[in-house]
């Protein structure tokens, strides 16, 4: 398997314009998550899906942000309109299931946001 | 407060001694303990999860030791190597209605190893 796929891996972009992260989990995966990381703020959890359905979006920062399932094989994450503050590495991540204690999340490479 | 503290928040060391990383925690309830490592660049892999009834648990050179009393965890590296280089990071999770967990994570501990 290829893991967890997330595109594009770089991205720059000016402040206002609109950002969108895309995320393929491992296949047979139920629970998917975005996750934000910078250095001030360490790891955050945005938002996660089980069954291609929002569990839990109480981590979305903004109304700016919006993530979408619409299948079990992708995801995005829409930054409309993005600002500095929102420059950071958004991961992915997946997962079997969620909810058993045990379970184990596997990780996208991550993409490397600058807005400028 | 964050309710997962991690130290020290950076430490060196030479390439075969040994190190241990620090977790102290007020989350509560809790469900399980994961120590993730994450080398430059490349998301979090996870090394070992633990639950409340586990006080030990290794995954080769890693063991990860938690005291659900006292509620501190502590990831012990042994003999290290220079692959060992990365930041290590603490996620205590806590259920919650839905059935599924509360993520709480550490800043995370960058360890350096040299030749």
């Amino acid at each position: 398997d290829a893991g967890v796929i997330q595109s594009p891996r770089h991205e720059v972009t000016e402040m206002g314009q609109e950002v969108t992260l895309r995320c393929k989990p491992i296949s047979g995966h139920n629970s998917l998550f975005w996750y934000r990381q910078t250095m001030m703020r360490g790891l955050e959890l945005l938002i996660y899906f089980n069954n291609n359905v929002p569990i839990d979006d109480s981590g979305m920062p903004e109304d700016r942000f919006s993530a979408k399932m619409p299948n079990a094989s992708f995801s995005t994450l829409k930054i409309q309109p993005s600002e500095p503050r929102d420059s950071a590495v958004y991961f992915c991540a997946s997962s079997l299931s969620w909810g058993a204690r045990e379970e184990t999340q596997y990780f996208g490479p991550g993409t490397r946001l600058l807005v400028l | 407060k964050n309710q997962v503290e991690q130290s020290p928040q950076s430490l060196i060391i030479l390439e075969g001694k040994n190190c241990t990383l620090q977790c102290n925690y007020t989350v509560s309830p809790f469900s399980n303990l994961r120590w993730y490592k994450q080398d430059t660049g490349r998301g979090p892999v996870s090394l070992t999860i633990m639950t409340f009834s586990e006080n030990t648990k290794s995954n080769g050179r890693y063991t990860a030791t938690l005291d659900a009393d006292t509620k501190q965890s502590s990831l012990h590296i042994t003999a290290s190597q220079l692959s060992d280089s990365a930041s290590y990071i603490c996620v205590v999770s806590r259920p919650d209605q839905t059935g599924a967990n509360n993520l709480f994570f550490g800043t995370g501990t960058r360890l350096t190893v040299i030749p």
